[in-house]
């Protein structure tokens, strides 16, 4: 079935740091996929989303590639701040439905 | 424009007991999802409805069961709970039209079970 692995976290930078955090799924359709960031005691953000291969999804500074050759959806940030720590969450959606395949989310602590 | 508000946000029940958690979509979106969060399994999907109708359904136990109202409102219930259904649910809305129509998610009920 459909599933998505996420690296193993925490990850842990210094503030300005280069931030990837690795993401690969797999799927029998061609579904959308997505960026999620939970702070604590929070529900989830969206961060940014890719719905077609090639794609780049934006914001905040994030970025991600729709990668359908190696199946990957890796987030990156060029220059990460303290207020980034949070657990970031990929996800891929089923096509045609609201169901939300996750990965296992990856932790980010950044020090000053 | 108000975002998904879920009801309540903590509760603590005990063993054998059920419970209902609301959730309030976005105005104007049509279907609404859940998901339970657990430090061992993650994010899991249990399920969606649109236009009050089930539409989806994730691999939990009939004891986990939902509903949704004419106004897009839904609610869950547990039934005869269980220590492993401690969680955070959440709930999330969207347009209902597929995958360019973002989930918007509340900020969950945490629910301990005693």
């Amino acid at each position: 079935g459909d599933s998505v692995t996420q690296m193993e976290g925490p990850v842990t930078l210094s503030e300005e740091a280069f931030l990837t955090i690795n993401c690969t799924y797999t799927a029998t359709g061609y579904p959308s996929l997505f960026w999620y960031v939970q702070y604590p005691g929070e529900g989830l953000q969206l961060l940014l989303k890719a719905t077609k291969a090639d794609d780049k999804g934006s914001n905040k500074g994030f970025e991600a590639t729709y990668r359908k050759e190696t199946t990957s959806f890796h987030l990156e940030k060029g220059s990460v701040q303290v207020s980034d720590s949070a657990v970031y969450f990929c996800a891929l959606r089923v096509p045609n439905t609201d169901k939300l395949i996750f990965g296992t989310g990856t932790r980010l602590q950044v020090f000053p | 424009k108000a975002g998904v508000t879920q009801t309540p946000r903590y509760l603590i029940k005990t063993r054998g007991q059920q419970v209902t958690l609301s959730c309030s979509p976005i105005s104007g979106h049509r279907s609404v999802s859940w998901y339970q969060q657990t430090p061992g399994q993650g994010l899991q999907f249990l399920f969606e409805y649109f236009s009050e109708t089930q539409r989806n359904k994730g691999n939990f136990p009939g004891r986990f069961s939902g509903r949704q109202f004419s106004n897009s409102r839904s609610e869950m219930n547990v039934s005869t709970l269980e220590l492993g259904d401690s969680a955070l649910y959440l709930c999330a809305s969207s347009w209902g039209t597929g995958g360019n129509s973002p989930l918007h998610f509340g900020n969950g009920t945490r629910l301990t079970v005693t």
